[in-house]
């Protein structure tokens, strides 16, 4: 499957510990999307980055998130010190290129639960 | 700046009645439009996407949505619903100059036997 691969699809930490969350995106693809899913609010775009670069972390809460797209290997979202109100779903997406037409294709999810 | 509005956050049918899913967006310039599906504990999935050219745009699983400028909509539609077509849908735009994708927040389709 060539597809956008999530790890892991589901995630348990106890408050106040870290969450990292893994995305390769699709082969050939250099473009990386983060969103977040809450019951009844859609899905909630967190940060687009390229390779080696952010290029719009708008969406992504101030403090304790970070993301990552190295050169080499997977996008990271990361997490720290995590609160209840984190649980939720987090989906990855990937494109080609920078191009609004594009088409994003999702990951299967990231299912957060902090306890 | 761009959004989505989904009109109804729950849509309920007979199996074999039409399906009308309502998506009004707001751009200042030319929109890109998309649906997705979403079955449950799973990513999104593409059905359809208008870009330019012809406004009636046929999608996978027999989905079509036209996109009309004048009403600024983009609504999706079936003739038939199957039982599985229950699902998450979602309604994104994008536009030129903007690689993200602002998403709708979704309609839940209900499909009664």
């Amino acid at each position: 499957n060539a597809g956008v691969m999530q790890n892991p699809r589901h995630l348990v930490r106890r408050r106040g510990q870290e969450a990292r969350l893994r995305c390769s995106p699709m082969k050939g693809h250099s473009h990386v999307y983060w969103y977040r899913q809450l019951p009844e609010e859609g899905l909630k775009f967190m940060v687009y980055l390229q390779k080696e670069n952010i290029i719009d972390e708008s969406g992504m809460p101030k403090e304790r998130f970070s993301a990552e797209f190295p050169k080499e290997g997977p996008s990271i979202l990361r997490i720290q010190q995590v609160v209840r109100g984190d649980s939720a779903a987090y989906f990855c997406a990937s494109s080609p290129q920078g191009d609004s037409g594009n088409t994003i294709y999702f990951g299967e999810g990231s299912w957060l639960t902090v306890v | 700046a761009q959004s989505v509005t989904q009109l109804g956050s729950h849509v309920s049918v007979s199996e074999g009645a039409l399906v009308l899913l309502r998506c009004n967006y707001s751009s200042s310039v030319p929109p890109y439009l998309f649906w997705y599906v979403q079955y449950p504990n799973q990513g999104l999935q593409l059905l359809l996407k208008y870009t330019t050219g012809a406004t009636l745009v046929k999608g996978i699983n027999g989905f079509e949505a036209e996109f009309k400028k004048s009403e600024t909509s983009f609504h999706l539609t079936k003739p038939s619903a199957h039982m599985s077509d229950a699902a998450e849908y979602f309604c994104a735009v994008s536009t030129s100059g903007s690689y993200i994708p602002t998403f709708g927040r979704g309609t839940s389709l209900i499909v009664h036997p």
